[in-house]
C-alpha cells in the first residue's frame, strides 16, 4: 500500500527556477529516502535522511524532515531540463527493512 | 560493480501461463527485494531476502507468487496463473544492511510484464 500522499502531483517549471515537492507519511520511521525515476535510467537513489535528523544537503538537493507533522520535503535548486523526472518519496517504518513509497511528484524542466 | 540486473526486461504471457523474472544483485550485497508497480503509481512491496532467508511477504504477495534466492545470491519471482491484474512493472532491489540500519536500494531496470 502506498505510504501518503506526494503534493504536488505534477510540477511544471523553467530551468533555473527552484523545485518543491512535499511528501506526507503515517507511520513511525527508521529514515526517509527520496528517488528519481525516468524512462532512461530507472529508479535511482537521491538522499537519505533519517528520523533524528532534520535537515540534509547533496548538491543542489535540500531535505528536510519534520517527524512530529510525519512530513518532508526535497528542494531541487537552479533545476536543469535533465531533472525532468519523476520524484519519490520512501519510507523505512521502524522495525522494518522493506521501503514503502508515495504516489510521486511529476516534474517537468522547461528549457 | 555492474548494479542490479534484471532478466527479461520485458515479457508478454497469456492469461492462465507461468512466468519467471530473475534478478542478479550488487554481489556484495545481502538484502534483496521485489517490488511492483503500476502506471502512475509508486512501486509497492512484494517481498524481501536476508541473504537466502525471506523474512518479509506483503499481503499482494498472493499464493500465485513465489520468490526464491537459492545460495543467497540471484533470487527468482514466479507467478503462477497470471491474470491480467498482474500486468506491472517488477523491480528487484538489493541494498547492504547493517544488523541494527537500513540504507538505500538499488533498483534494477525492471521487467515489465504484460499479460494477454
Amino acid at each position: 500500500s502506498q505510504q501518503g500522499e506526494e503534493d504536488p502531483q505534477a510540477l511544471s517549471i523553467q530551468e533555473g527556477e527552484n523545485a518543491t515537492m512535499n511528501c506526507s507519511y503515517k507511520t513511525s520511521i527508521n529514515n526517509l529516502q527520496w528517488y528519481r525515476q525516468n524512462s532512461g535510467r530507472g529508479l535511482v537513489h537521491l538522499i537519505l535522511i533519517r528520523s533524528n535528523e532534520r535537515e540534509k544537503h547533496s548538491g543542489r538537493l535540500r531535505v528536510t524532515l519534520d517527524t512530529s507533522k510525519k512530513s518532508s520535503s526535497l528542494l531541487i535548486t537552479a533545476s536543469r531540463a535533465a531533472d525532468t523526472a519523476s520524484y519519490f518519496c520512501a519510507t523505512v517504518d521502524t522495525g522494518r527493512r522493506a521501503l514503502t513509497f508515495g504516489s510521486g511528484t511529476r516534474l517537468q524542466v522547461q528549457p | 560493480d555492474t548494479g542490479v540486473s534484471q532478466d527479461p526486461r520485458h515479457k508478454i504471457t497469456k492469461r492462465g501461463q507461468n512466468v519467471t523474472f530473475r534478478c542478479d544483485p550488487i554481489s556484495e550485497h545481502n538484502r534483496l527485494y521485489w517490488y511492483r508497480q503500476t502506471l502512475g503509481q509508486g512501486p509497492e512491496f512484494l517481498t524481501y531476502f536476508q541473504n537466502e532467508a525471506q523474512l518479509e511477504k506483503s499481503r499482494l504477495l498472493s499464493d500465485r507468487f513465489s520468490a526464491e534466492r537459492p545460495k543467497g545470491s540471484f533470487s527468482t519471482l514466479e507467478i503462477q496463473r497470471t491474470e491480467q491484474g498482474d500486468s506491472a512493472m517488477y523491480l528487484c532491489a538489493s541494498s547492504l544492511d547493517s544488523f541494527t540500519d537500513s540504507y538505500e536500494q538499488y533498483f534494477g531496470p525492471g521487467t515489465r510484464l504484460t499479460v494477454t
